[in-house]
């Protein structure tokens, strides 16, 4: 079956604009959590949604934001980017009915601030 | 604060060698611990463990969990090539989804 699918897979962007990334999980996962991986911090927890609920957040400022559609895609926004948004983005979806157990991620979205 | 702290950072080995990847955790809610494997692209699953003293195992990779003592180790026995990656253990806390992850081992199997 289809893997976890991000678009768009890279792109570039100047301060001040903002972003939409979106992710398309496994056809049958409810769950789809978004994680920041940066060279200096590693992954982090940035939000997960289960059927259409932000469940859980993380601490991210509010510049970050997310939601997830009927169908389980879910999308992020960044607005009024600042430099230290360059990163790559993961998404994950599980089934997600209670635990997340093994989590799939897709390949990622690599922001880059100029 | 929720922590999950790997070591060692980076590791060098010769094919064939074992290696034994650590993890220590401190939080306050645990889940399960889990295990990825990071190559150039996404991280893929390991194991995920919920139990203290049972090892699961994988071919050449094996784990087990120590609750009492918060951590776990990730064995890799007769190493390759292949086996050139970094390797993630996350800390499941709270219901849904949220993984603490730690930094990261960089395991580098040379020939």
């Amino acid at each position: 079956k289809a893997g976890v699918t991000q678009t768009p897979r890279y792109l570039i962007k100047t301060r001040g604009q903002q972003v939409t990334l979106s992710c398309s999980p496994i056809s049958g996962h409810r769950s789809v959590s978004w994680y920041q991986q940066t060279p200096g911090q590693g992954l982090q927890f940035l939000f997960e949604y289960f059927s259409e609920t932000q469940r859980n957040k993380g601490n991210f400022p509010g510049r970050f934001s997310g939601r997830q559609f009927s169908n389980s895609r879910s999308e992020m926004n960044v607005s009024t980017l600042e430099l230290g948004d360059s990163a790559l983005y993961l998404c994950a979806s599980s089934i997600g009915l209670v635990s997340p157990g093994e989590l799939f991620f897709g390949e990622g979205s690599r922001l880059t601030v100029l | 604060e929720d922590k999950v702290v790997q070591s060692p950072l980076s590791l060098v080995v010769h094919e064939g060698d074992t290696v034994t990847l650590n993890c220590s955790y401190e939080v306050t809610n645990f889940r399960s611990l889990l295990w990825y494997k990071q190559e150039k692209k996404a991280p893929t699953f390991l194991f995920m463990l919920t139990s203290s003293g049972i090892e699961k195992k994988s071919g050449r990779l094996s784990s087990i969990l120590d609750k009492k003592e918060l951590f776990s180790i990730l064995n890799i026995t007769a190493t390759q090539t292949g086996d050139s990656a970094v390797y993630l253990c996350a800390v499941e806390i709270n219901q849904g989804g949220k993984l603490i992850f730690g930094q990261g081992t960089e395991l580098s199997v040379k020939p």
